[in-house]
Protein backbone atom coordinates (compact mmCIF):
# COMPACT_ATOMS: atom_id res chain seq x y z
CA UNK A 1 0.00 0.00 0.00
CA UNK A 2 0.77 3.61 -0.26
CA UNK A 3 2.27 5.58 2.72
CA UNK A 4 3.42 8.63 4.01
CA UNK A 5 4.86 8.85 7.89
CA UNK A 6 6.02 11.61 9.87
CA UNK A 7 6.24 12.86 13.43
CA UNK A 8 2.52 14.23 14.87
CA UNK A 9 4.34 16.79 17.02
CA UNK A 10 7.29 18.52 17.42
CA UNK A 11 8.61 21.80 19.38
CA UNK A 12 11.20 23.99 18.81
CA UNK A 13 12.27 27.41 19.83
CA UNK A 14 12.39 30.92 18.35
CA UNK A 15 15.73 31.30 16.46
CA UNK A 16 16.56 27.93 16.55
CA UNK A 17 16.75 25.01 13.60
CA UNK A 18 13.87 22.56 13.32
CA UNK A 19 14.14 19.32 10.92
CA UNK A 20 10.69 17.91 9.95
CA UNK A 21 11.16 13.64 8.49
CA UNK A 22 8.90 12.20 6.37
CA UNK A 23 9.31 8.48 4.94
CA UNK A 24 7.07 7.45 2.01
CA UNK A 25 5.75 4.41 0.04
CA UNK A 26 4.45 5.11 -3.08
CA UNK A 27 3.26 3.10 -5.96
CA UNK A 28 6.09 4.86 -8.23
CA UNK A 29 7.21 8.07 -7.27
CA UNK A 30 7.11 11.16 -9.13
CA UNK A 31 8.47 13.42 -6.10
CA UNK A 32 8.21 14.69 -2.72
CA UNK A 33 6.07 18.23 -1.97
CA UNK A 34 6.03 19.87 1.28
CA UNK A 35 3.07 21.52 2.11
CA UNK A 36 2.68 24.40 4.98
CA UNK A 37 -0.73 24.74 6.96
CA UNK A 38 -1.50 27.36 9.61
CA UNK A 39 -4.93 26.14 11.84
CA UNK A 40 -7.85 26.68 9.98
CA UNK A 41 -6.27 27.24 6.93
CA UNK A 42 -5.59 26.27 3.67
CA UNK A 43 -2.00 24.02 2.60
CA UNK A 44 0.36 26.39 0.87
CA UNK A 45 3.17 25.00 -1.18
CA UNK A 46 6.58 25.33 0.36
CA UNK A 47 8.92 22.95 -2.14
CA UNK A 48 9.23 20.13 -4.70
CA UNK A 49 11.75 17.29 -4.98
CA UNK A 50 11.85 15.02 -7.48
CA UNK A 51 16.24 14.36 -7.67
CA UNK A 52 18.16 13.68 -4.38
CA UNK A 53 19.80 16.64 -2.57
CA UNK A 54 19.41 19.74 -0.95
CA UNK A 55 17.00 22.55 -2.18
CA UNK A 56 17.23 25.46 -0.37
CA UNK A 57 15.09 28.56 -0.72
CA UNK A 58 15.18 30.97 2.38
CA UNK A 59 14.92 30.18 5.42
CA UNK A 60 13.33 26.77 4.43
CA UNK A 61 15.19 23.76 2.72
CA UNK A 62 14.13 20.12 1.52
CA UNK A 63 15.99 17.02 1.40
CA UNK A 64 15.06 14.21 -0.59
CA UNK A 65 16.74 10.49 -0.78
CA UNK A 66 15.12 8.45 -3.35
CA UNK A 67 17.05 5.14 -2.48
CA UNK A 68 15.61 5.60 1.11
CA UNK A 69 12.23 7.32 0.84
CA UNK A 70 12.92 9.67 2.88
CA UNK A 71 12.93 13.95 3.00
CA UNK A 72 13.17 16.26 5.44
CA UNK A 73 12.26 19.81 5.77
CA UNK A 74 14.74 22.25 7.29
CA UNK A 75 13.82 25.48 9.19
CA UNK A 76 15.96 27.47 10.33
CA UNK A 77 16.08 31.13 12.11
CA UNK A 78 12.78 29.82 13.32
CA UNK A 79 9.67 32.24 13.97
CA UNK A 80 7.01 32.02 15.67
CA UNK A 81 4.94 33.02 12.68
CA UNK A 82 6.21 29.27 11.60
CA UNK A 83 4.14 27.43 14.14
CA UNK A 84 2.02 25.46 11.48
CA UNK A 85 1.36 22.10 10.27
CA UNK A 86 3.65 20.81 7.82
CA UNK A 87 2.43 18.23 5.03
CA UNK A 88 4.29 15.80 3.71
CA UNK A 89 2.85 14.50 0.45
CA UNK A 90 4.30 12.05 -2.17
CA UNK A 91 3.23 11.89 -5.84
CA UNK A 92 2.67 8.48 -7.30
CA UNK A 93 2.72 7.04 -10.61
CA UNK A 94 -0.66 8.38 -11.57
CA UNK A 95 0.41 11.66 -10.15
CA UNK A 96 -2.04 11.87 -7.64
CA UNK A 97 -0.65 12.77 -3.97
CA UNK A 98 -0.44 10.55 -1.36
CA UNK A 99 -0.68 13.22 2.01
CA UNK A 100 0.83 12.50 5.61
CA UNK A 101 -1.13 13.64 8.39
CA UNK A 102 1.27 16.97 8.82
CA UNK A 103 3.27 17.34 11.60
CA UNK A 104 2.26 20.45 14.02
CA UNK A 105 5.22 22.65 15.16
CA UNK A 106 5.09 24.26 18.46
CA UNK A 107 7.38 27.45 17.88
CA UNK A 108 7.88 28.88 22.06
CA UNK A 109 9.61 32.35 22.49
CA UNK B 1 -4.02 37.66 -8.39
CA UNK B 2 -4.55 34.78 -10.00
CA UNK B 3 -6.24 32.49 -7.15
CA UNK B 4 -8.28 29.92 -5.89
CA UNK B 5 -11.67 31.55 -4.19
CA UNK B 6 -14.17 29.06 -2.07
CA UNK B 7 -17.62 30.68 -0.72
CA UNK B 8 -18.96 30.46 1.59
CA UNK B 9 -15.93 30.25 4.24
CA UNK B 10 -18.44 28.63 6.77
CA UNK B 11 -21.23 26.92 6.11
CA UNK B 12 -23.41 25.67 8.91
CA UNK B 13 -26.38 22.85 7.70
CA UNK B 14 -29.00 20.31 9.52
CA UNK B 15 -28.49 17.03 9.46
CA UNK B 16 -30.02 15.52 5.75
CA UNK B 17 -30.36 19.00 4.18
CA UNK B 18 -28.92 19.22 0.93
CA UNK B 19 -25.77 21.79 0.84
CA UNK B 20 -23.68 23.11 -2.34
CA UNK B 21 -20.25 24.51 -1.68
CA UNK B 22 -18.62 26.57 -4.38
CA UNK B 23 -15.03 27.27 -5.94
CA UNK B 24 -13.92 29.49 -8.50
CA UNK B 25 -10.32 30.24 -9.82
CA UNK B 26 -8.55 32.59 -11.79
CA UNK B 27 -5.57 30.38 -13.16
CA UNK B 28 -7.02 29.02 -15.92
CA UNK B 29 -5.98 25.62 -14.32
CA UNK B 30 -7.07 22.65 -16.07
CA UNK B 31 -7.39 20.60 -13.50
CA UNK B 32 -10.23 21.05 -10.07
CA UNK B 33 -10.15 19.30 -6.95
CA UNK B 34 -12.03 18.36 -4.00
CA UNK B 35 -10.53 17.32 -0.54
CA UNK B 36 -12.20 16.40 2.86
CA UNK B 37 -9.82 17.42 5.86
CA UNK B 38 -10.76 16.54 9.58
CA UNK B 39 -8.68 17.62 12.25
CA UNK B 40 -5.36 16.80 12.36
CA UNK B 41 -5.57 14.51 9.59
CA UNK B 42 -4.42 14.00 6.07
CA UNK B 43 -6.55 15.47 3.42
CA UNK B 44 -8.71 12.93 1.64
CA UNK B 45 -8.84 13.28 -2.25
CA UNK B 46 -12.91 13.26 -2.85
CA UNK B 47 -12.52 13.65 -6.40
CA UNK B 48 -11.12 15.70 -9.46
CA UNK B 49 -11.31 16.96 -13.12
CA UNK B 50 -9.30 16.77 -15.71
CA UNK B 51 -11.12 19.19 -17.87
CA UNK B 52 -14.87 18.02 -18.41
CA UNK B 53 -13.28 14.88 -17.40
CA UNK B 54 -14.66 13.36 -13.73
CA UNK B 55 -12.55 11.52 -11.66
CA UNK B 56 -14.30 9.74 -8.67
CA UNK B 57 -12.19 8.28 -6.13
CA UNK B 58 -12.99 5.05 -5.37
CA UNK B 59 -14.22 5.51 -1.60
CA UNK B 60 -16.01 8.30 -1.85
CA UNK B 61 -19.62 8.43 -0.71
CA UNK B 62 -22.44 8.49 -3.40
CA UNK B 63 -23.75 11.31 -0.82
CA UNK B 64 -20.84 13.58 -2.25
CA UNK B 65 -21.30 15.27 -6.12
CA UNK B 66 -19.29 17.23 -8.03
CA UNK B 67 -20.28 19.87 -11.30
CA UNK B 68 -17.80 21.61 -13.27
CA UNK B 69 -19.61 23.84 -15.61
CA UNK B 70 -16.96 25.67 -17.15
CA UNK B 71 -13.32 25.76 -16.73
CA UNK B 72 -13.28 28.49 -13.92
CA UNK B 73 -16.13 26.94 -11.75
CA UNK B 74 -16.47 23.91 -9.45
CA UNK B 75 -18.97 22.81 -7.08
CA UNK B 76 -19.46 20.10 -4.47
CA UNK B 77 -22.88 18.93 -3.43
CA UNK B 78 -23.64 17.06 -0.33
CA UNK B 79 -26.78 15.56 -0.66
CA UNK B 80 -28.12 14.41 2.33
CA UNK B 81 -24.88 15.67 5.28
CA UNK B 82 -24.52 13.69 8.19
CA UNK B 83 -22.74 14.42 11.33
CA UNK B 84 -19.80 12.72 10.50
CA UNK B 85 -19.37 14.91 6.90
CA UNK B 86 -18.39 17.98 9.59
CA UNK B 87 -15.28 19.10 8.14
CA UNK B 88 -13.37 21.24 6.42
CA UNK B 89 -13.47 20.97 2.48
CA UNK B 90 -10.68 22.28 0.28
CA UNK B 91 -10.66 23.19 -4.08
CA UNK B 92 -6.79 22.81 -5.44
CA UNK B 93 -6.31 23.38 -8.59
CA UNK B 94 -3.14 22.68 -11.01
CA UNK B 95 -2.05 23.64 -14.58
CA UNK B 96 -2.32 19.96 -15.94
CA UNK B 97 0.46 20.53 -17.99
CA UNK B 98 1.45 17.34 -17.52
CA UNK B 99 4.10 15.71 -15.18
CA UNK B 100 4.02 16.59 -11.16
CA UNK B 101 1.89 19.49 -10.89
CA UNK B 102 1.88 21.64 -8.15
CA UNK B 103 -1.53 22.07 -6.34
CA UNK B 104 -2.98 25.54 -5.33
CA UNK B 105 -5.36 25.54 -2.27
CA UNK B 106 -8.41 27.70 -1.83
CA UNK B 107 -9.05 28.86 1.37
CA UNK B 108 -11.16 26.11 2.22
CA UNK B 109 -14.79 26.09 3.69
CA UNK B 110 -15.23 24.52 7.49
CA UNK B 111 -18.75 22.81 7.00
CA UNK B 112 -20.52 22.23 10.33
CA UNK B 113 -23.74 19.35 10.12
CA UNK B 114 -26.20 20.41 13.05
Amino acid sequence: GQNIDQPTEMTATEGAIVQINCTYQTSGFNGLFWYQQHAGEAPTFLSYNVLDGLEEKGRFSSFLSRSKGYSYLLLKELQMKDSASYLCAGMDSNYQLIWGAGTKLIIKP
Amino acid sequence: DAMVIQNPRYQVTQFGKPVTLSCSQTLNHNVMYWYQQKSSQAPKLLFHYYDKDFNNEADTPDNFQSRRPNTSFCFLDIRSPGLGDAAMYLCATSSGAGGADTQYFGPGTRLTVL
